[in-house]
């Protein structure tokens, strides 16, 4: 496509359900990246793609919290147990590596909501 | 580790006037800086980025930024406002070359009077 797009574009669940997050990166980029967007935290880094390398979970805040990429392609985000400090925008992001620096093109977020 | 310090998380500026909005950065590397745009309901746009060639960057919709590495600055103006500016700005930092993790400032919100 010609952008990122993440599905559903806004979520509520109640209080530990488990939910999915999709996002599909641009075609042909090799890294995808996720992100969280609150208003305590701001932006803030969650794991990142690249290629067939171990992703990097540095940012992700618990346990709960996993991420996979299936096929080099399309990645899911699933929050167990969902609490309401989770309620958040969730943004992917995907770059071409080996072009230009890493410049990373954002989806429009998909809105979490715990309730 | 890398960090950026956004000053001001609001500023106001009339239609017409001079657009600053101040990014400073800590880098232990050699830095990328970018300027990110969000408008209501919607992701984050690049405006403009440094790479290491010019230091003086040039992006859409009129925006520019500077680096100043004396400084470690990297502040974004555009000489005047428009209406449709309106949003939140973010700058953010990553390592120069490979896939690195953006890191990015808390934000400033321009709003834009007529």
């Amino acid at each position: 496509g010609a952008g990122v797009s993440q599905s559903p574009s806004n979520k509520v669940t109640e209080k530990g359900k488990d939910v999915e997050l999709r996002c599909d990166p641009i075609s042909g980029h090799t890294a995808l990246y996720w992100y969280r967007q609150s208003l305590g935290q701001g932006l803030e880094f969650l794991i990142y793609f690249q290629g067939n390398s171990a992703p990097d979970k540095s940012g992700l805040p618990s346990d709960r919290f996993s991420a996979e990429r299936t096929g080099g392609s399309v990645s899911t985000l699933t929050i167990q147990r969902t609490q309401q400090e989770d309620s958040a925008v969730y943004l992917c992001a995907s770059s071409l590596i080996g072009s230009e620096t890493n410049t990373q093109y954002f989806g429009p977020g998909t809105r979490l909501t715990v309730l | 580790a890398q960090s950026v310090t956004q000053l001001g998380s609001h500023v106001s500026v009339s239609e017409g006037a001079l657009v600053l909005l101040r990014c400073n950065y800590s880098s232990s590397v050699p830095p990328y800086l970018f300027w990110y745009v969000q408008y209501p309901n919607q992701g984050l746009q690049l405006l403009l980025k440094y790479t290491s060639a010019a230091t003086l960057v040039k992006g859409i919709n009129g925006f520019e930024a500077e680096f100043k590495k004396s400084e470690t600055s990297f502040h974004l103006t555009k000489p005047s406002a428009h209406m449709s500016d309106a949003a939140e700005y973010f700058c953010a930092v990553s390592a120069q070359g490979g896939s690195e993790k953006l890191v990015f400032g808390k934000g400033t919100k321009l709003t834009v009077n007529p």
